[in-house]
């Protein structure tokens, strides 16, 4: 099975700044047929259930803000927020479906400084 | 609209049986793929499975295999989870989840959610 690692395991950032979350694979989600990484990130607000934010490493959803962004590729994969906003505070959940079972980070608890 | 509406909060004992739903709606419910992912209190996700409601083809995680059923009934654009005797670490919110694939039959990730059923087993 993959297995999914991301760093930190929690940060504190002060609004308006900068957040970069990494997402380690134990190996290369990249498929060489479409040249797609199967890497999603996904967002949970306390009480609720997560949202996709972001498919393919890098690719938006329809209706998120353009300050998420995701990059990298084969094994390393980075989801950057552009500007920090307080409805930001959340886990952050990376996933990979290249080989079954799907599996998923272990989250990254953002919050405000 | 896409749509995932699970069924209600679950308190049970140890041992009882249980059998939790997911319905769609807003498109076409069998030529999706649905997942169901456990989290338990304070951690994080777990893929459990997923079922094709089309065929009621179904394919497990080896941790969770043996230990649910997932199953579909297209008819009524619905997909389960259930257990046949459950134990305390059973406690968690399991969430229902449509999966998109792609053209070679590829998971690719989770856009729609429900809202999520909480499970609670305890004597």
């Amino acid at each position: 099975d993959i297995v999914m690692t991301q760093s930190p395991d929690s940060l504190a950032v002060s609004l308006g700044e900068r957040v970069t979350i990494n997402c380690k694979s134990s190996r290369s989600i990249l498929y060489s047929s479409n040249n797609k990484n199967y890497l999603a990130w996904y967002q949970q607000k306390p009480g609720q259930p997560p949202r996709l934010l972001l498919y393919w490493a890098s690719s938006r959803e329809s209706g998120v803000p353009d300050r998420f962004s995701g990059s990298g590729s084969g094994t390393d994969f980075t989801l950057t927020i552009s500007s920090l906003q307080a409805e930001d505070v959340a886990v952050y959940y990376c996933q990979q479906c290249y080989s079954t079972p799907c599996s998923f980070g272990q989250g990254t608890k953002l919050e405000i400084k | 609209e896409v749509q995932l509406v699970q069924s209600g909060a679950e308190v049970k004992k140890p041992g009882e049986s249980l059998k939790i739903s997911c319905k769609g709606s807003g498109y076409n419910f069998p030529t999706y793929w649905i997942a169901w992912v456990r989290q338990m209190p304070g951690k994080g996700l777990e893929w459990m499975g997923v079922v094709y409601p089309g065929d009621s083809d179904t394919r497990y995680s080896p941790s969770f295999q043996g230990q649910v059923t997932i199953s579909a009934d297209k008819s009524i654009s619905t997909a389960f989870l259930q257990w046949s005797s459950l134990k305390a670490s059973d406690t968690a919110m399991y969430y229902c989840a449509r999966l998109k694939v792609d053209y070679s039959g590829s998971y690719n990730f989770l856009d729609f959610w429900g809202q999520g059923t909480l499970v609670t087993v305890s004597s």
